[in-house]
Formats: C-alpha cells, sequence, structure tokens
C-alpha cells in the first residue's frame, strides 16, 4: 500500500537553529499537508499547499515557519528559528483529489527543542 | 476557531465489548473522518462519512454522520486487544475538492484489560 514518507524519525535540535523536516508524499497526490501534535495532545493543521502554492494556513503557522517542494517529490516543513515550543510530532500528509478522499499521514518526526 | 468535543476521554473495557464514542461540534463539518492512532505513529483513517445521515461500516467499526452535521459516532463491536489505541474524529468543512486543513477531537483513548 502506498505510504507517506516522512524522515527524520527524530530530529533533536537547539533553541534557535533552524530545522527541516522532510516527507515524501505519495507519488499520484496533489494536495499535501502539514500538522503537528504535541505529547498528549490533539492533532493540529498548519498548513496545505496546492499546485506549488500554500492553499490554506492556521495562525499557527506564522511567520517562522515555511513549506517548499523542490522537486518532483519532497515536500519539507522548515522551522526557522525554533523554540521550546515547538517541539512535537510533525505529520505530513497527502491526498489524490483534495477533499477526505485518500487523505494519508505519514508516521511523522518528532521534534525535540533543548 | 471550529472545534470539536470527543467523548469519553478514555475508556477502561474488557475484551470482547463493544465500544461506543463520539463527536460533537459547534458548527458543520461537511466530511467526518474517525483515525485510530497508535503510539509513534501517524493517524490511520478508519472510516469516512460524506452525507448527513449516512451509516458506514468496516469491519467491526461503524460510524455514522449525524442529521444537524454536528456531530459524529463510532462504534467498535466485540472489541480485541488490537483495538486499543486514541481514536480521533476529524471534520472538514467542505465535501469536495480543494486543500482542506483537518479539526481534530482531542482523541479517545481506548484501553481493554484482560
Amino acid at each position: 500500500e502506498p505510504e507517506v514518507t516522512q524522515t527524520p524519525s527524530h530530529q533533536v535540535t537547539q533553541m534557535g537553529q533552524e530545522v527541516i523536516l522532510r516527507c515524501v508524499p505519495i507519488s499520484n497526490h496533489l494536495y499535501f499537508y502539514w500538522y503537528r501534535q504535541i505529547l498528549g495532545q490533539k492533532v493540529e493543521f498548519l498548513v496545505s499547499f496546492y499546485n506549488n502554492e500554500i492553499s490554506e494556513k492556521s495562525e499557527i503557522f506564522d511567520d517562522q515557519f515555511s513549506v517548499e517542494r523542490p522537486d518532483g517529490s519532497n515536500f519539507t516543513l522548515k522551522i526557522r528559528s525554533t523554540k521550546l515550543e515547538d517541539s512535537a510530532m510533525y505529520f505530513c500528509a497527502s491526498s489524490e483529489v483534495g477533499g477526505a478522499y485518500g487523505y494519508t499521514f505519514g508516521s511523522g518526526t518528532r521534534l525535540t527543542v533543548v | 476557531g471550529q472545534q470539536l468535543n470527543q467523548s469519553p476521554q478514555s475508556m477502561f473495557i474488557q475484551e470482547g465489548e463493544d465500544v461506543s464514542m463520539n463527536c460533537t461540534s459547534s458548527s458543520i463539518f461537511n466530511t467526518w473522518l474517525w483515525y485510530k492512532q497508535d503510539p509513534g505513529e501517524g493517524p490511520v483513517l478508519l472510516i469516512a462519512l460524506y452525507k448527513a445521515g449516512e451509516l458506514t461500516s468496516n469491519g467491526r467499526l461503524t460510524a455514522q454522520f449525524g442529521i444537524t452535521r454536528k456531530d459524529s459516532f463510532l462504534n467498535i463491536s466485540a472489541s480485541i486487544p488490537s483495538d486499543v489505541g486514541i481514536y480521533f474524529c476529524a471534520g472538514m468543512p467542505n465535501s469536495g475538492g480543494g486543500a482542506d486543513g483537518l479539526t481534530f477531537g482531542k482523541g479517545t483513548h481506548l484501553i481493554i484489560q484482560p
């Protein structure tokens, strides 16, 4: 079964450093998303991306966040200057045609800011 | 923003028992989704509901989309040990295409006692 692949599985970074989280969406999917989940809390939407531009973003997705699709297969989330409160699981998701059909999540990257 | 109220927060049941959990919202969602999350993994889609009043089954799982489009429930019949995990409801504002972010509930932690 096709999977959304995320790397690394765990990243530790110092406060103030930049991090890039990487995702390879399912190959024929056109819509891409990032979510985060602070430990023990619910999954929260960050941003969606379609046709090489941001489609929708939440209030969490402020100026320190950016997304990019640098080539035909990768989708990245960059956090410019990490804060302690950025520590969370970050999930990438993709869907084929938009809407809920085939909306598939990756296994996540655990980001720990120290 | 939109919020989903999911209950119960946790359930302690015996193997073989039936399980019921639900989500309510103060605003309308046009698509309801139910996900299961195992520790250290991303959410995995169980059931997607697209029409008000729709009742959908997936094996031992049954979910319904409320008539008012402001609620949904998930039932699991004859629970087994691998049902242990956290179950999340999620709502999508639109039913068609588009890069919509999902709004998640806080989850129901299902624990099965031997």
